[in-house]
């Protein structure tokens, strides 16, 4: 079964740009989450998505949001993007089921310059 | 914030035991204890979860206390490809409803 996929791997956009980043499920998940990792706050969590509707939010500003498909894959958009973005973006996703482990992606590294 | 706590850095010889220890003393009865590991630069990867009686697979085994206050990751045979930072998270839910909580992990460095 082919795991999670990320594209793309690499990105670099400057300040005031936004940016969407893709994420597609292993096949059969239907929750997707994503993660923001920097050295400075480690890996925290942005939101999840189950159904095409937004089922956990983490507690970062309103201009990261995403949205899911029909098909489960998932895109997340970064808008007004400003230094402290640069990141890598995971993706993960999981069957949605209680106590079903997540999956994890390789990651979007962002820059932002 | 992390619910856990876990030593910063460990080292250990290749093909000895690694020992991961993880203290979770605020854990409740229904939050299960879930072990990842990230290998540089790359997404986080499920290792073995557990609620109260010790679990084994074929990357690990997890030993939990039985007060449930803490627990420990055994790689039975670490090899250089063990080298990763270990997380242990407690949640109730496994992240199937994404929000895992991450804390700082402790970084594994097995030299040879």
């Amino acid at each position: 079964k082919a795991g999670v996929t990320q594209t793309p791997r690499y990105l670099i956009k400057t300040r005031g740009q936004q940016v969407t980043l893709s994420c597609s499920p292993i096949s059969g998940h239907r929750s997707v989450s994503w993660y923001q990792q920097t050295p400075g706050q480690g890996l925290q969590f942005l939101f999840e998505y189950f159904s095409e509707t937004q089922r956990n939010k983490g507690n970062f500003p309103g201009r990261f949001s995403g949205r899911q498909f029909s098909n489960s894959r998932s895109e997340m958009n970064v808008s007004t993007l400003e230094l402290g973005d640069s990141a890598l973006y995971l993706c993960a996703s999981s069957s949605g089921q209680i106590k079903e482990t997540q999956y994890f992606g390789p990651g979007t590294r962002l820059l932002v310059l | 914030d992390a619910k856990t706590t876990q030593p910063p850095s460990m080292d250990c010889a290749e093909g000895r035991a690694a020992n991961l220890p993880c203290n979770h003393s605020t854990i409740s009865g229904n939050e299960y204890v879930y072990w990842y590991r990230q290998i540089h630069s790359q997404g986080p990867q499920y290792i073995i979860h557990g609620l109260k009686n010790n679990e084994t697979n074929e990357m690990a085994s997890l030993i939990i206390t039985e007060d449930r206050k803490s627990s420990t990751l055994i790689l039975p045979h670490a090899t250089l490809r063990d080298t990763a930072v270990y997380y242990c998270i407690v949640s109730p839910t496994g992240g199937s409803q994404g929000n895992l909580i991450f804390g700082k992990g402790t970084k594994l460095s097995v030299k040879p």
